[in-house]
């Protein structure tokens, strides 16, 4: 079975600043993890998968994040955070290709002027 | 591509009556849809898996009797409430994974919220 920790579910940063936000993993087999973001009343919108290719992710809104098997993590980070990064973040795993998504508990980013 | 819609957006009915939500994939053909239910402030929680023309697999503790799946075509699931109860009312939202993107990637519909009064 698999399952995500997500710590803190509320962080703040301020607007130019670093965001960090954390997601550890638990699979029997090797991952394919992902991050979603969910702004109010609105479904969920892809940043970012990792799927035993690349560690290092690239995904959209200047989003990345790094798959690190030793520490079981996939902390999502983006350099600069603006104003509209305001959202619910989510991170989930599947153990396959077909297998379903076990999601977080998510993590509420709030930006600061 | 790969856009999934959802009707209606936000509903209420009386406690008592049923309620249709439906789910379309619009540009693809989905092999896999999936209902999750969202309550306020908290992560999705995955209610059942539906594969076209075969009976929907549901979650355990999800009632199968009060939550109907069916997914007649490529393009619609539906999901219906019955006999709905103030407890139901919550954000209901679907995915889909077919013949678009990864074979393991779902898209994320905008979301039903339904209130139950």
């Amino acid at each position: 079975a698999q399952s995500v920790t997500q710590l803190g579910s509320h962080v703040s940063v301020s607007e130019g600043a670093l965001v960090l936000l954390r997601c550890n993993y638990s699979s029997s087999v090797p991952p394919y993890l992902f991050w979603y973001v969910q702004y109010p009343n609105q479904g969920l919108q892809l940043l970012l998968k990792y799927t035993s290719a690349a560690t290092l992710v690239k995904g959209i809104n200047g989003f990345e994040a790094e798959f690190k098997k030793s520490e079981t993590s996939f902390h999502l980070t983006k350099p600069s955070a603006h104003m509209s990064d305001a959202a619910e973040y989510f991170c989930a795993v599947s153990g396959s290709r077909n297998e379903k998504l076990t999601f977080g508990t998510g993590t509420r980013l709030t930006i600061i002027p | 591509g790969a856009v999934v819609s959802q009707h209606p957006s936000w509903v209420i009915c009386k406690s008592g009556t049923s309620v249709k939500i439906e789910c379309r994939s619009l540009d693809f053909q989905a092999t896999t849809m999936f209902w999750y239910r969202q309550f306020p402030k908290q992560s999705l929680m995955l209610m059942a898996t539906s594969n076209e023309g075969s009976k929907a697999t549901y979650e355990q503790g999800v009632e199968k009797d009060k939550f109907l799946i069916n997914h007649a075509s490529l393009t619609l699931s539906t999901l219906t409430v019955t006999s709905a109860h103030p407890e139901d009312s919550s954000f209901y939202i679907c995915s889909a994974r077919g013949t678009v993107g990864a074979s393991y990637e779902q898209y994320f519909g905008p979301g039903t919220r339904l209130t139950v009064t």
